[in-house]
């Protein structure tokens, strides 16, 4: 079965430089989330999309943004990057019930960026 | 706000032996209750899904329960193994409006000995 892709898998910056990051969902799933991992820290929620709208914003610095393009796919764009940013950023979808409601989120690979 | 708390941090068992992993919430008014294993420097793999509707789930040697009304979760693992070795961390989902995010806990790091 066809699972989250997330490219790249691997990414190192200079301080200051931007970073796309991309996350491709599950056939058919509508809804896209965002989470870092920062080094040693539990998965902290960043953002969502549901339908290419926002749909829910947690901790997401304001240098960051994010979109879901009509094929739903998904970009996380990070500027002027710190050290602090440096984390493993994970994509997850899910997809909308026909009872309103979300079904299970299914994780991506991550994608770790190191600043230097 | 959501708040998940995981204990112990970090657990020591011999191979083979019995083990229960604790994960509370703070709001009750959860859509499901997910655990996951993450390897060193890796993804995060799902193990066991509750919905708020259930009380436990199994898959293999591991069972997950799920007491809503005392925002309390477990995750037993039987007859440990090394390659159980990871850090384990619970997720509540909760529902309502947009709200349908992941909250985490801290992770509980478990190293099985052989």
């Amino acid at each position: 079965a066809a699972g989250v892709i997330q490219s790249p898998r691997h990414l190192i910056k200079e301080k200051r430089e931007t970073a796309t990051l991309k996350c491709y969902p599950i056939p058919r799933h509508d809804t896209v989330y965002w989470y870092q991992q920062g080094p040693g820290q539990d998965p902290q929620f960043l953002i969502s999309f549901y339908e290419k709208m926002q749909s829910d914003k947690g901790s997401i610095p304001d240098r960051f943004s994010a979109q879901q393009f009509s094929d739903y796919h998904s970009e996380l764009n990070m500027s002027s990057l710190e050290l602090g940013d440096s984390a493993l950023y994970f994509c997850a979808s899910s997809l909308e019930s026909v009872f309103g409601s979300q079904e299970t989120q299914y994780f991506g690979p991550g994608t770790r960026l190191l600043v230097l | 706000k959501q708040e998940v708390t995981q204990i112990p941090a970090a657990l020591s068992v011999p191979e083979g032996e019995n083990l229960v992993l604790n994960c509370s919430f703070t709001d009750s008014a959860i859509y499901n209750l997910q655990w996951f294993r993450q390897d060193p420097g890796k993804g995060l793999t799902s193990l066991l899904l509750i919905q708020s509707s259930q009380r436990e789930q199994t898959s293999g040697r591991l069972n997950a329960s799920l007491d809503k009304s005392s925002g309390r979760s477990t995750l037993y693992i039987a007859a440990s193994q090394p390659g159980d070795s990871a850090t384990y961390l619970c997720a509540a989902q909760n529902s309502g409006g947009s709200n349908y995010k992941l909250t985490f806990g801290k992770g509980t790091l478990l190293t099985v000995n052989p």
